[in-house]
């Protein structure tokens, strides 16, 4: 089975612009969570969806949304970027997100603001 | 709010030697899972080992293996005759048994192993 895949793998933006990130789940899973890690803050939950519905949602602000399609595959978007949110995110897959359920991790996208 | 707090920003160890890594964690909850990460540099972190609170015996995965105290609210792993392959960022996460799948980790040990 194929792991997690994340697209694109680098991306590097200017202040003010949007950016969309992708993540492809294990084949079968259907909850995707996804994370923020920077060396200061270490890793923080953005948020969850299971059937395309949004289930739990992290402290961040509205400029970080995000979205589920049938197939289980997730996007995320952050707009009007800022510098602050040069991180690595991450995303990580499970079949349904309950109880102690093991949850896969993507490579995950490296994002750097300019 | 749940927290974790691993006390040790980074820690060495010999080959085939024996590290402990410490892990606390603050939570009001009975009931949850906690989880033991492994990130080698520029890899994909993967599951080292879970343990979940209502079960008093410590999990054990081959060389890994913790020592939870559920009242102390500690969490630590043990890695028993280390190999090289073992050096990396070791994060320490907690999981509420309810609804969601969030992971609250802690900041993080990096791991050298020297030969």
């Amino acid at each position: 089975k194929a792991g997690v895949t994340q697209t694109p793998r680098y991306l590097i933006k200017t202040r003010g612009q949007q950016v969309t990130l992708s993540c492809s789940p294990i084949s079968g899973h259907r909850s995707v969570s996804w994370y923020q890690q920077t060396p200061g803050q270490g890793l923080q939950f953005l948020f969850e969806y299971f059937s395309e519905t949004q289930r739990n949602k992290g402290n961040f602000p509205g400029r970080f949304s995000g979205r589920q399609f049938s197939n289980s595959r997730s996007e995320m978007n952050v707009s009007t970027l800022e510098l602050g949110d040069s991180a690595l995110y991450l995303c990580a897959s499970s079949l349904v997100g309950r109880g102690g359920e093991t949850q896969y991790f993507g490579p995950g996208t490296r994002l750097l603001v300019l | 709010a749940q927290t974790v707090t691993q006390s040790q920003p980074e820690m060495s160890v010999q080959e085939a030697e024996t590290v402990t890594l410490s892990c606390t964690y603050d939570t009001s909850e009975s009931d949850y899972y906690l989880f033991w990460y492994k990130q080698p540099p520029s890899r994909q972190m993967i599951l080292v080992i879970r343990q979940e609170a209502y079960k008093q015996q410590n999990a054990t995965e081959n060389r890994f293996s913790v020592n939870f105290q559920k009242a102390a609210k500690s969490f630590s792993l043990k890695i028993s005759d280390s190999q090289l392959g073992d050096a990396a960022m070791y994060f320490c996460a907690y999981r509420s048994a309810g609804g969601s799948e969030k992971l609250v980790f802690g900041k993080g040990t990096k791991l050298t192993v020297n030969p």
